[in-house]
């Protein structure tokens, strides 16, 4: 397909178990984000790579969240000892990644991951 | 901190007029604001954008407004369809810092024919 896939598209999970999110992002593009969505509220930046590398990680809420992209295109979000706190929707965005002014560069999103944590 | 923020969670216009979604932000060093739209169980789409040097962009039915010293923005959409149906979120960037987004809490639209 052409856009953002995630998967999965539902994870239900007991509290205190471990979730892995995947992205697979548009191809070609260098840049990759994470956002979460809590009901009413809108996406909250969690985490940006360009390449391999966490650009800016200042959105992860605590060290129980985690996120790698080893070779640059599919990223995993990971989740240890997770709490019903954690539920929302994981949303995953690429961009090229590359030229022109910060924030023209247009993401585009997946359909997310929602996570509800029982 | 909610430093975008869009104080109406809804808005209903009849088919062929005019709808009007307001934002506003707290963060003087945002230099650049989207609008993003989504539909249930999608992700956000980019509908359009806006840099702090200009006060207004359009895209065909689109058009956004920055008024800078007020900090606050809208996205007029004229005339409205019923397929404009969906949450609109404003969200903003600054320079330096990446690509992360600020988003706001989203007003859901609902165009009656």
């Amino acid at each position: 397909g052409a856009g953002v896939s995630q998967t999965p598209s539902n994870k239900v999970t007991e509290k205190g178990k471990y979730v892995e999110l995947r992205c697979d992002p548009i191809s070609g593009h260098t840049a990759l984000y994470w956002y979460r969505q809590s009901l009413g509220q809108g996406p909250e930046f969690l985490i940006y790579f360009q390449g391999t590398g966490a650009a800016d990680d200042s959105g992860l809420p605590n060290d129980r969240f985690f996120a790698v992209r080893p070779e640059g295109s599919v990223s995993t979000l990971k989740i240890q000892r997770t709490e019903r706190g954690d539920s929302a929707v994981y949303l995953c965005a690429s961009s090229f990644g590359a030229g022109g002014p910060i924030g023209t560069d247009t993401q585009y999103f997946g359909p997310g991951t929602r996570l509800t944590v029982l | 901190d909610q430093q975008v923020k869009q104080n109406s969670p809804s808005l209903s216009v009849q088919e062929g007029r005019i709808s009007i979604l307001n934002c506003d932000y707290t963060n003087s060093m945002f230099d650049y604001f989207l609008w993003y739209k989504k539909y249930p169980a999608e992700g956000p789409t980019f509908l359009i954008s806006i840099s702090s040097i200009k006060d207004k962009n359009e895209d065909g039915r689109f058009t956004v407004f920055l008024n800078k010293s007020a900090k606050h923005l809208s996205l007029h959409i004229v005339p409205s369809q019923p397929g404009d149906s969906a949450v609109y979120f404003c969200a903003a960037s600054w320079g330096n810092q990446g690509g992360k987004l600020i988003f706001g809490q989203g007003t859901e639209l609902s165009v009656k024919p």
